[in-house]
């Protein structure tokens, strides 16, 4: 089976950094996906790990650690269109398992 | 612009009355999948197809069917819904394999309602 967490409700400042985290217990592992959805929306994809480190694309970047079973997110450079719920996802085989997410509220 | 469709994006029925939700795509994936968001959840799968191939958890309720009659419509059945099927469903496709990012492309989502 698997286990996902992820922290229920963060909040920041727009502007500002925000590393929202992610844990997990899986008997089998492929990989990681963070996805972004805004409410009532469909989640759209922001990025992948399979191996340990950090992967850069613009503002986001996603770390993992498959020894820990631990990944984080992280948002630099925060805006207000950034409030959405943040999904963490564990692929097993071609299967993901999503987390419940992480309400992330940017205020001004 | 290649893409996952969902109709209809808001659907009402009644107790025990039979829905059709409907997903297709201009994608070519192999893989469609079908999930039951409730809010502030998860999103739940409750079956897959890859290729004609039907996948269904073990946790998904006799009362949810699915059929794919080609490779861009699958079609997600509820036989008699009740009160705790009111959710969002989430359309999903992916290239099938496990050898590479291959993320999932999510349709808009369906909001059922149950009264």
């Amino acid at each position: 089976g698997q286990n996902i967490d992820q922290p229920t409700e963060m909040t920041a400042t727009e502007g500002a950094i925000v590393q929202i985290n992610c844990t997990y217990q899986t008997s089998g592992f492929n990989g990681l996906f963070w996805y972004q959805q805004h409410a009532g929306e469909a989640p759209t994809f922001l990025s992948y790990n399979v191996l340990d480190g950090l992967e850069e694309k613009g503002r986001f970047s996603s770390f993992l650690s498959r020894s820990k079973g631990y990944s984080y997110l992280l948002l630099k450079e925060l805006q207000m269109k950034d409030s959405a719920s943040y999904l963490c996802a564990v692929k097993r085989s071609y299967i993901p398992t999503f987390g419940r997410g992480t309400s992330l509220i940017v205020h001004p | 612009d290649a893409m996952v469709i969902q109709n209809p994006r808001y659907q009402v029925t009644q107790f025990g009355k039979p829905v059709t939700l409907s997903c297709s795509q201009t994608l070519n994936h192999n893989v469609m999948y079908w999930y039951q968001q409730k809010s502030s959840q998860a999103p739940k799968l409750l079956f897959h197809y890859y290729d004609k191939d039907f996948n269904n958890e073990a946790d998904t309720p006799d009362n949810f069917q699915s059929r794919r009659p080609n490779t861009s419509f699958c079609f997600l059945d509820i036989r008699s819904p009740g009160l705790g099927d009111a959710a969002m469903y989430l359309c999903a496709t992916s290239r099938g394999g496990q050898g590479s990012t291959y993320e999932q492309y999510f349709g808009p989502g369906t909001r059922l309602t149950v009264t």
